[in-house]
């Protein structure tokens, strides 16, 4: 079965920063990987998606992820956070292929709060 | 576009009873959907997929006499809560495969009483 990791449950910032959220998968097979937000009382948003190509994906928001298929990584990334990108931070993986195909498995969920 | 209204967004309801949730699809055809149990601090862990017009196939744990999913059109798909205890309390999330993504509701906070 796949599992997917996130390295942190809750990052705390000052606007202006850099981030990174780590993400971690295990899987044998080809995968899709995303990562959605989730801001206070609304539902899950995409921030970007990777299914092949460049392996550096920019997304909404000033945020990038890079895939390192030999580390099983998927990394977010956002080079000056604003207190707007407070928010849960969830990386998901999706098989390719196969009967289970579709089915998103999500990792743990990163709390990022940004203080002004 | 690929807008998924998920109701209600909160419900309290006593022990024993049930509950419906509901997902509809406004603006695409569903034909796969999702659905997620998320409890505090945790991951969303899928229940159950289910596709329109057949049956939903449920995921390793889950209790497919308890949690009724019904898929009956392209642009609805309903979960039941079947006599609900308190530990079925938690927030569920639908999903609908769209294009070459997924669209999320916005969830729904079930507390069991």
């Amino acid at each position: 079965a796949q599992s997917v990791s996130q390295h942190n449950h809750h990052v705390i910032l000052s606007e202006a920063a850099s981030l990174e959220l780590g993400c971690n998968y295990s899987y044998g097979g080809t995968v899709n990987l995303f990562w959605y937000v989730q801001y206070p009382g609304q539902h899950l948003q995409l921030l970007l998606k990777y299914f092949s190509g460049d392996p550096l994906v920019k997304g909404i928001k000033g945020f990038e992820a890079e895939f390192i298929k030999s580390k099983f990584s998927f990394n977010l990334r956002k080079p000056s956070v604003q207190w707007s990108d407070t928010a849960e931070y969830f990386c998901a993986v999706a098989n390719a292929g196969g009967t289970s195909y579709g089915k998103l498995t999500f990792g743990q969920g990163t709390i990022l709060t940004v203080h002004p | 576009g690929a807008v998924v209204s998920q109701h209600p967004s909160r419900v309290i309801c006593k022990s024993g009873t049930s509950v419906k949730i509901e997902c509809r699809s406004l603006d695409f055809q569903a034909t796969t959907m999702f659905w997620y149990r998320q409890f505090p601090k945790q991951s969303l862990m899928l229940m159950a997929t289910s596709n329109e017009g057949s049956k939903a196939t449920y995921e390793q744990g889950v209790e497919k006499d308890k949690f009724l999913i019904n898929h009956a059109s392209l642009t609805l798909s309903t979960l039941t809560v079947t006599s609900a205890h308190p530990e079925d309390s938690s927030f569920y999330i639908c999903s609908a495969s769209w294009g070459d993504g997924y669209t999320f509701g916005s969830g729904t906070r079930l507390t069991v009483v």
